[in-house]
């Protein structure tokens, strides 16, 4: 079985500042990865996933992620945060095959301070 | 091209009664999965359905169950409902062949009394 644990719940940051929402998995299998936004009272929105490759992803609002497969790690990274960026962020992974079924983590709350 | 989409945004419902969500799968996808969120979680994955068969299931009990329909939309249905199912259900697309990505709808909020 997968599991999915998000280092900090919730994350404070200074507009223009830069921050890294953590995230750790775990699995005994190879998984692809994926981080998704969701914005109050919305539905999820996907920001970046690694598939294979590059272990340096690039998505969606400046964005990027690092996959370090011996840290079991996908943290999630913006070198200079804006208010519109506030929003419950969400890392999740799931297996190479089979059902494409997504296990999340608890979530990271952003929280944007001018 | 449509996005996913879900109806009713909102519901109320009270313990004991039976509820039908409903999902429109994005244009090209033949997969609907099915998550649950509960308030301050993360969303859990119920059931997926591909090509009108269930193709993985959740830690659900039965009276959770769904439907796909051969235009790939898809239902979900609750019955007996019990408190603790008062969440967000998240219905999520893809094209099972060709791409790894779910695509999300907006969700719709149930609330039991």
């Amino acid at each position: 079985a997968q599991s999915v644990t998000q280092l900090d719940s919730q994350v404070p940051v200074f507009e223009e500042a830069p921050v890294e929402l953590r995230c750790n998995y775990s699995s005994s299998v190879s998984v692809y990865l994926f981080w998704y936004v969701q914005y109050p009272n919305q539905g999820l929105q996907l920001l970046l996933k690694y598939l294979s490759g590059s272990t340096l992803v690039k998505g969606i609002n400046g964005f990027e992620a690092e996959f370090n497969k011996s840290q079991t790690s996908f943290h999630l990274r913006k070198p200079s945060v804006h208010i519109s960026d506030t929003a419950e962020y969400f890392c999740a992974v799931r297996t190479l095959g089979g059902a494409q079924k997504l296990v999340f983590g608890q979530g990271t709350r952003l929280t944007i301070n001018p | 091209e449509t996005g996913v989409t879900q109806s009713p945004t909102h519901l109320i419902k009270t313990r004991g009664q039976q509820v039908t969500l409903r999902c429109s799968s994005q244009s090209g996808h033949n997969t609907v999965s099915w998550y649950q969120q509960a308030l301050g979680q993360g969303p859990q994955f119920i059931f997926q359905y591909y090509r009108e068969e269930e193709n993985g299931r959740g830690n659900f009990p039965p009276r959770f169950s769904g439907l796909q329909f051969p235009n790939y939309s898809s239902e979900l249905n609750v019955n007996a409902l019990e408190l603790d199912d008062s969440a967000l259900y998240l219905c999520a697309s893809s094209q099972k062949e060709s791409s790894e990505t779910q695509y999300f709808g907006p969700g719709t909020r149930l609330l039991v009394l």
